[in-house]
């Protein structure tokens, strides 16, 4: 089974603090995702990357940086953090693999909350 | 742009009875992906059913089904013999190689199975 993992479940960080969110994936997936997930809104898209060294922008990247040196290891950075960023945060991870599936799989999420 | 609409924020429905979820999307993209995700209060995001866009049949995974109406660009989502498990957000997805695997979610519908 594919296993995405997160490095907190809560978090609780004060305004202006750097932030590190880290992501772990163990099925050699190429891509690799940051989603953020408040109330109403759905799930948005912050960053995606396709390989190790590479990330794109998604829908709100403002405020937020990505790393990916390490294929199953993609982190999310909050430079600066503040209250507007107390969210949901989501990884997921996928590949199209042989099958074509193209499913993401989804990490716990961290619930981080800027005070 | 490609954008996902799920109109019903909530419902609700009786435990052993059948429940239609909707959601709508809008493309220019001929070749694409659609997918449920089940999201259970304080639980990891997964993989409910798929469907390929070029595939007519509707895909069905056991008391899940769709009703794919590509032209009306309609994915419902039909829940069978409802269960207590079941409740939960439900987001619908759509995905096209053409935007690099990127995923884009709906607002979710949030599902209570009422015993």
């Amino acid at each position: 089974d594919v296993k995405v993992t997160q490095s907190s479940r809560y978090l609780v960080k004060r305004t202006g603090e750097k932030v590190f969110l880290e992501c772990v994936q163990d099925m050699d997936h190429e891509n690799m995702f940051w989603y953020r997930q408040d109330p109403g809104l759905g799930l948005r898209l912050i960053y995606f990357s396709y390989d190790v060294k590479m990330k794109e922008k998604g829908d709100i990247p403002e405020g937020y940086s990505v790393s990916r040196e390490k294929k199953e290891r993609f982190s999310l950075i909050l430079e600066s953090a503040s209250t507007n960023q107390t969210s949901m945060y989501l990884c997921a991870s996928s590949s199209p693999g042989t099958s074509g599936s193209y499913e993401q799989y989804f990490g716990p999420g961290t619930r981080l909350t800027v005070t | 742009a490609q954008t996902v609409t799920q109109s019903q924020p909530e419902m609700s429905v009786q435990e052993a009875e059948t429940v239609t979820l909707s959601c709508t999307y809008d493309t220019s993209e001929n070749n694409y992906y659609l997918f449920w995700y089940k999201q259970p209060p304080s639980r990891q995001m997964i993989l409910v059913i798929r469907q390929e866009a070029y595939k007519q049949q509707n895909a069905t995974e056991n008391r899940f089904s769709v009703n794919f109406q590509k032209a009306a660009k309609s994915f419902s989502l039909k829940i069978s013999d409802s269960q207590l498990g079941d409740t939960a957000m439900y987001f619908c997805a759509f995905m096209t190689e053409n935007t690099g695997n990127q995923f884009y979610f709906g607002t979710g519908t949030s599902l209570t199975v009422i015993p």
